[in-house]
């Protein structure tokens, strides 16, 4: 148990449908991340959030949406997906700090694009 | 400019037996390195961590990395695998500069009976 939470922990989800990843952490971090991981590729950083504010967007397409109400939560909107979107999401948090902390990741939310 | 090559993209050995997964990194500055696990289906566990203090370094489950500037290396190593140690492993690098950090591309263990 790292502190970090993710729900669900799998979902199958429509192409035209609509749904939302959640996150939620009680570590005092006020760092959070999403990040993709699809089989056989390397871990992909999606979204960056220090103190609520987005500070990285690594070129994401917009059918996915973060939203961060507070430092403790963040969620991942979903709509429109295609089933190249079908991987696990990661959501991590950590201290801010530049450098020397480490980030905590939740268990991840498997999901499938049919 | 940073990078990190785990310079193996799959590792087996067998019970008993030790275990080294090879990291090799690149950058500008004094770096963190990170080792992550990654069992099927979960999140990322951090195994441990080099922080400019001790080059060797000691983590959960009888793993360590030893931080070689000379190699720009943080191989991870143990002396005897266990079957719970099957699991992808991460090398994870990151500068003081900023909040940017690199993962490879991952090394996945498999552990024979």
């Amino acid at each position: 148990e790292t502190g970090v939470t993710q729900t669900p922990r799998h979902l199958v989800m429509g192409m035209t449908n609509k749904k939302s990843l959640k996150c939620e952490q009680h570590l005092g971090h006020n760092a959070m991340y999403w990040y993709k991981q699809s089989a056989k590729k390397p871990l992909e950083l999606m979204f960056v959030y220090n103190f609520k504010e987005q500070t990285e967007n690594n070129s994401v397409p917009s059918r996915f949406s973060p939203e961060c109400p507070n430092s403790s939560h963040l969620f991942l909107h979903l709509h429109t997906l295609q089933p190249e979107d079908s991987a696990l999401y990661l959501c991590a948090s950590s201290q801010p700090t530049a450098g020397r902390t480490e980030a905590f990741f939740g268990q991840g939310t498997r999901l499938t694009v049919v | 400019a940073q990078s990190v090559t785990q310079l193996d993209s799959h590792v087996s050995v067998s019970e008993g037996t030790p275990v080294l997964l090879r990291c090799n990194y690149s950058s500008s500055y004094s770096p963190s390195l990170f080792w992550y696990v990654q069992h099927p289906n979960k999140g990322l566990q951090l195994l441990l961590k080099y922080t400019s203090a001790a080059t060797l370094v000691k983590g959960i489950n009888g793993f360590e990395a030893e931080f070689k500037k000379s190699e720009t290396s943080f191989h991870l190593t143990k002396p005897s695998a266990h079957m719970s140690d099957a699991a992808e492993y991460f090398c994870v690098v990151k500068g003081t500069g900023g909040f940017k950090t690199i993962f490879g591309a991952g090394t996945r263990l498999f552990v024979k009976a």
